[in-house]
């Protein structure tokens, strides 16, 4: 699977945009981008996931540029409930069990 | 909403001891995990689960760990013998067939090796 790079922190203004970008220079074309995002303690819940084209969600978008080698989380209004770590996890499509390596993510915090 | 449930909460054992970790996941989930987090560390893979049978499985789940679906609802991780590191939170997660990329995690179980 693919690596990724994500920045450490952020921090987002409540109400406005968060754009969380992720680095995966090496994905290989029949991987997947999968974000997932823990809040507090929590078990890691799932967001979004897309290969090529532009996703959307009741939760958030996904913009993934034409070469594939980044993308962009984006939750449109971001809310005090939103502060959590991201992760962005690239890997192959599977017809059976997925196992997901989760990096250190990026912590968001929104801010009132 | 459907969820998936673990018990207990938290567990507390002595060095050594036998622990049985307890997760009821969503009913018609066909995939079953479990995955553990060192505090202040990252979430690491375990043990993947599906159709009675260990699918795969990471370094850290040796001989020491076990899974087991015992009758259909409840999928159990037990430590046989554990040490000082086993000291986590373990989550639990399961997905179906047609979703099988959106894992539902439980709430946890800390569990404090003493």
């Amino acid at each position: 699977d693919a690596k990724t790079t994500q920045p450490t922190s952020m921090d987002c203004a409540e109400g406005r945009a968060a754009n969380l970008p992720c680095n995966h220079s090496t994905i290989s074309g029949n991987e997947y981008v999968y974000w997932y995002r823990q809040i507090h303690s929590q078990g890691p819940q799932y967001i979004i996931h897309g290969l090529k084209n532009n996703e959307t969600n009741e939760m958030a978008s996904l913009i993934i540029t034409e070469d594939r080698k980044s993308s962009t989380l984006i939750l449109p209004h971001a809310t005090l409930r939103d502060t959590a770590v991201y992760y962005c996890i690239v890997r192959a499509v599977s017809s059976g069990t997925y196992k997901y390596i989760f990096g250190t993510g990026t912590r968001l915090k929104v801010l009132a | 909403e459907p969820e998936v449930t673990q018990t207990p909460s938290h567990q507390v054992t002595q060095m050594g001891q036998e622990v049985i970790l307890r997760c009821v996941p969503i009913s018609n989930h066909l995939y079953f995990y479990w995955y553990r987090q060192i505090l202040g560390q990252k979430v690491e893979f375990l043990v993947s689960f599906y159709n009675n049978e260990i699918s795969e499985k990471s370094e850290i789940f040796d001989d020491q760990f076990s899974v087991e679906r015992p009758d259909g609802s409840n999928f159990t991780l037990k430590i046989r013998s554990t040490k000082l590191e086993d000291s986590a939170m373990y989550f639990c997660a399961s997905s179906d067939g047609d979703r099988a990329y959106e894992q539902y995690f439980g709430p946890g179980t800390r569990l404090t090796v003493t």
